[in-house]
Parts: C-alpha cells; structure tokens; sequence
C-alpha cells in the first residue's frame, strides 16, 4: 500500500517568512495530492490540492509543487501570519482500480507562526 | 451550502460498550469515508461507502461497520470498545471517484473517549 512521508514534525517560523512542508509517497500510482490544515480541536480543512497532470498549484499565499518522478510533493506559504499557526497534513490518494480510492496521511506538521 | 456534518462532537463510552457515529455528506456528494485520528497522527482510513455499500476497506477489524442510507448519510458502528479506540472519527464526502475534479471534504470529526 501507499506510503507517505512527511517532514518537518514540526516548524517555527517569524511572522512574514516562508515556510515549505514536504512530502515523500512511495506508490507512483498515486495520482492526487491534498493539503489539509487542522486546528484544534477541528475536523481537517482542505486548503490545496494538487493532480498528476500538474507540475504547480498557486492560491495567493499558498503554492503546491509536485515531482512526480522523484515521488514528492511540497506545500509553500509565503508571508506567514499568525493565523497560519496549525498542523498541516499532506495526503496521497491511491486509484485501487476496484472503484475505490483512499486517502493515505503523513504524520502532520505543527507550523507555529511567531508574532 | 452545509458542509459535512457529524454527530455527536463529542462521547464517552465505557470498555465493551457501542457507539454509533453518524455522517451526513456534503449537499451533491454520493460518497462517505471514515478515517480515525489518534492524538499526535494523521487520519489512517477506516471505509468507504458508495451507493449503500462498503466499497473498500483499511486495516481495522471486524468490531469496526458501518451503513450508507439511501440519502447518502452515512453511520459508523463500533462494537466491544477498547481503550485503544479512543481517537477522533472523521467523516469525510466527495463524489465517486469517476467525476472529474473530485475532492475530498472532512467533517469536524466525532471524539470518543473509551474509559
């Protein structure tokens, strides 16, 4: 099955600096890639994805890339803000063939945005 | 446009009690998942259910069902719960992996603490 790796675990970053996640899959038939944001206490909130066919996803602060060939995939938020401040998980969905697909997690990032 | 709702937010079982958990997908999406999330991971898939049936499968045992009604809301059915169960159980909706631009939504999640 699918394998994803994420790094950091955790990140600090000042206030107007950029802060990049990455992602590691191992199943090169593997053809999606969401980024979810989770705050405390809630449920996880999608804020890009990404598909095989695309190379790079832009929404105003935040920019995907994808390597397919090296198997990763990267999240980029630039001008950070405080609000930023929450746990980040990258994703890779897996087509099974059978009609079904899931969603295989990496472990999270805690991204804290200093003031 | 309601999003992916689930009830209840929040229980306590009792080892070897049941829970049900209920899900109601997101306005236009046929399809319903169900990932739990310990403390400190990231979602791991429980199931999937697309018109009443369970389509695939995670690695959880048997203790773990779940229903799709005709609706297309969704519960998840834990039985003889141990402590190890404690975690918070995501809903999440999208529409059949055949449409295009498919994306995949979570619920705020249900939290269960087994004692």
């Amino acid at each position: 099955g699918e394998n994803v790796e994420q790094h950091p675990s955790t990140l600090s970053v000042q206030e107007g600096d950029s802060a990049v996640i990455k992602c590691t899959y191992s199943d090169s038939a593997s053809n999606y890639f969401p980024w979810y944001k989770q705050e405390l206490g809630k449920g996880p909130q999608l804020i890009i994805d990404i598909r095989s066919n695309v190379g790079e996803k832009k929404d105003q602060r935040i920019a995907v890339t994808l390597n397919k060939t090296a198997k990763h995939f990267s999240l980029h938020i630039t001008e950070t803000q405080p609000e930023d401040s929450a746990v980040y998980f990258c994703a890779a969905r897996e087509d099974s063939g059978a009609g079904s697909y899931q969603l295989t997690f990496g472990k999270g990032t805690k991204l804290s945005v200093i003031p | 446009d309601a999003g992916v709702t689930q009830s209840p937010t929040h229980l306590i079982k009792t080892r070897g009690q049941q829970v049900t958990l209920r899900c109601s997908p997101k306005s236009g999406h046929d399809t319903v998942s169900w990932y739990q999330q310990a403390l400190g991971q990231g979602p791991q898939f429980i199931f999937q259910y697309y018109e009443e049936e369970e389509r695939q499968r995670g690695n959880f045992p048997d203790r773990f069902s779940g229903h799709q009604f005709p609706n297309y809301s969704s519960e998840l059915n834990v039985n003889a719960l141990l402590l190890g169960d404690s975690a918070l159980y995501l809903c999440a909706s999208s529409l059949d992996y055949r449409a295009t631009g498919n994306t995949i939504y979570f619920g705020e999640g249900s939290w269960l603490t087994v004692v």
